[in-house]
Parts: C-alpha cells; structure tokens; sequence
C-alpha cells in the first residue's frame, strides 16, 4: 500500500496567517493526489483534485502544488473558517489511502 | 440538490453483521461509483472499497477483504454496505460518497464529491 504522511500533524495560527501544509507519498503518484478539510463532527468536503485543480466554490486563497511523491497544501490568509484538519489522499493505486490530518487550530 | 443520505446510527455486538445504506438524489444514480470511507476516533480516514453504481462491479480493500459486501439497488437509488464479524477496532464513522473525475493527461484522477453526513457505529459487549 502507498504510505501518506503529512506534516505538521497539527499547527497554531492566526487569522491572516498563511499557512502551508505537506504531503508525502511513499512512492510515486503521478498527481493523483487530493486535498480534503473536515470540521469536527462533519464529513470531509474535497478541496483540491489532481494536486492542483481547485473545486468549484472553494476559496481562491486555497491552493496545492507537487507531483510524484511531494505535495503541498497553502492557505495565502488563514480564515476564521479554516480552522479544521485537512487530509490529503492519493487515487494513483487501490487501496486509496490518507494521510493522517493535519489540524490547523487557533493561535 | 445532490446528496447521499445514510441509514442511523448503530449499536452491535462483536462478532454480528452491520448493514448500512446510503440513498443517492439529484443526479443519476448509476452514472458515478459509491466508495465507503471508515474514520475511527482520532484515526486517519480509511479506504474500504467502491461499487460502480451502473454494473455493480466492485473493488474492496485488503484489509476488508472476505468481511465486507457492497451492493446497489438502483430503484430505490440506493448503495449498501454490509461489514460482518464486527470487532471492536470497526467502531467508527462509516461514511459513503460519490466519485468524480478529472482527466489528467491520459488518465483519470478519481476524488469524492459528495459524501454522506456518515453513520457512527459502535461494537461493544
């Protein structure tokens, strides 16, 4: 199976903040690689496709970036509505697997 | 709208069966597959398999292998799941959602576009 490790697993930040966030899979997936938030109690809601391709009706203030096995997820000004843990996951190869979350709390 | 709407919650014994539904509207049912995604609490999302909606073919995760069922019925529009002897590690958010795709090159990235709010299941004696 294909490892997905983020990092941080967890980071303190303010309004206005920008913030990026990393995602590494343990071998190459092309860009088949998607970023998710999820609020606590709320199901995942898709943010990013294809390592870079932004979802109708997200904020252009989120963006991703990366190929092969380095990704990155940048929020250019943190939101109050931010505040949530983001996953990426990689479809390049059954089983599709996640990396463990990153929480982006309040500073 | 479109949405994916799951069964409730549910309380089971180690070792029974849990079976749990997720009623798709507002697009054609049959046109994209329906993955199920497990949380557990504190855990990472996990993959546990798909069904294409439209000929029922299905892919399970290893890990799920032999213990779980997905299945469709397309005139109620709606996709199950059945996991069977449950133990206390399958306590969590089971959730359902639906694939999209963009075409990347010569392939398809696959994601998930519409999730279900998820259904909590607890194993416990």
């Amino acid at each position: 199976d294909i490892q997905m490790t983020q990092s941080p697993s967890s980071l303190s930040a303010s309004v206005g903040d920008r913030v990026t966030i990393t995602c590494r899979a343990s071998r190459s997936i092309s860009n088949f690689l998607n970023w998710y938030q999820q609020k606590p109690g709320k199901a995942p809601k898709v943010l990013i496709s294809a390592a870079s391709s932004l979802q109708s009706g997200v904020p252009s203030r989120f963006s991703g970036s990366g190929s092969g096995t380095n990704f990155t997820l940048t929020i250019s000004s943190l939101q109050p509505e931010d505040f949530a843990t983001y996953s990426c996951q990689q479809t390049y190869t059954t089983p599709w697997t996640f990396g463990q979350g990153t929480k982006v709390e309040f500073k | 709208q479109v949405q994916l709407v799951q069964s409730g919650a549910a309380v089971k014994k180690p070792g029974a069966s849990l079976k749990v539904s997720c009623k798709a509207s507002g697009y054609s049912f049959t046109s994209h597959a329906i993955h199920w995604v497990r949380q557990a609490p504190g855990q990472r999302l996990e993959w546990m398999g798909w069904i294409n909606a439209g000929d029922t073919k299905t892919t399970y995760s290893h890990k799920f292998q032999g213990r779980v069922t997905l299945t469709r019925d397309t005139s109620a529009r709606t996709a199950y799941m059945e996991l069977r002897s449950l133990r206390s590690e399958d306590t969590a958010v089971y959730y359902c959602a639906r694939t999209a795709r963009q075409l990347v090159g010569d392939h398809y990235c696959y994601y998930m576009d519409v999730w279900g709010k998820g259904t909590t299941v607890t194993v416990s004696s």
